[in-house]
């Protein structure tokens, strides 16, 4: 079993819809999460982190933390086809391990 | 955010030669910083971790000997592809950490390719 397992897509969300993300670990330790977007052929950056159970929004981005599940998730509202790219979800607990990554495509 | 700056952004270069890679932070002081690998439609791969003023600590299945990692200032960390083959084309990625363990702070990446 992967420590940080995401599907690696693509999931195809049209202009305007919600794409959900999930994600979900293994190490019941980890205390930090965060949301990593990758552009095709561009190095990652951060775009959301969440430490504590429950929901954290940051524009159209809301994060969800459910550590009795061991699950982390991103909602991305109204998307857009700029928000077309890889999204890593990343679990800090004695290290920091990286999901695979799930793609998501916005179509217009 | 920390800004991190890497370069080169893309090399070519031989099979058997040796090709070196900078990492710098820009506009703070990184006393860790760590070295990804990623290879198309793969997901990142820590390679190790520079410590300035230290050895790097190297993950397991990385050769330390073919993969030499300098951190001689608290803004500039080097990787050096020792002998490059073929197989060691990939993206490679340094980052550095904020003021939050987790909380990443990635260069631009150096596309190698070897001939």
């Amino acid at each position: 079993q992967k420590e940080v397992e995401q599907n690696s897509g693509p999931l195809s969300v049209p202009e305007g819809a919600i794409a959900s993300l999930n994600c979900t670990y293994s190490d019941r330790v980890s205390q930090s999460f965060f949301w990593y977007r990758q552009y095709s052929g561009k190095s990652p950056e951060l775009i959301m982190s969440i430490y504590s159970n429950g929901d954290k929004e940051d524009g159209r981005f809301t994060a969800q933390l459910n550590k009795a599940s061991q699950y982390v998730s991103l909602l991305i509202r109204d998307s857009q086809p700029s928000d077309s790219a890889t999204y890593l979800c990343a679990v800090a607990g004695n290290k920091l391990t990286f999901g695979g990554g799930t793609r998501v495509l916005v179509k217009p | 955010g920390a800004v991190v700056s890497q370069h080169p952004s893309w090399v070519i270069c031989k099979s058997g030669t040796s090709v070196k890679i900078e990492c710098r932070s820009l506009d703070f002081q990184a006393t860790t910083m760590f070295w990804y690998r990623q290879f198309p439609k793969q997901s990142l791969m820590l390679m190790a971790t520079s410590n300035e003023g230290s050895k790097a600590t190297y993950e397991q299945g990385v050769e330390k000997d073919k993969f030499l990692i300098n951190h001689a200032s608290l803004t500039l960390s080097t990787l050096t592809v020792t002998s490059a083959h073929p197989e060691d084309s990939s993206f490679y990625i340094c980052s550095a950490t904020g003021t939050v363990a987790g909380e990443l702070f990635f260069g631009e990446g150096s596309r190698l390719t070897v001939l």
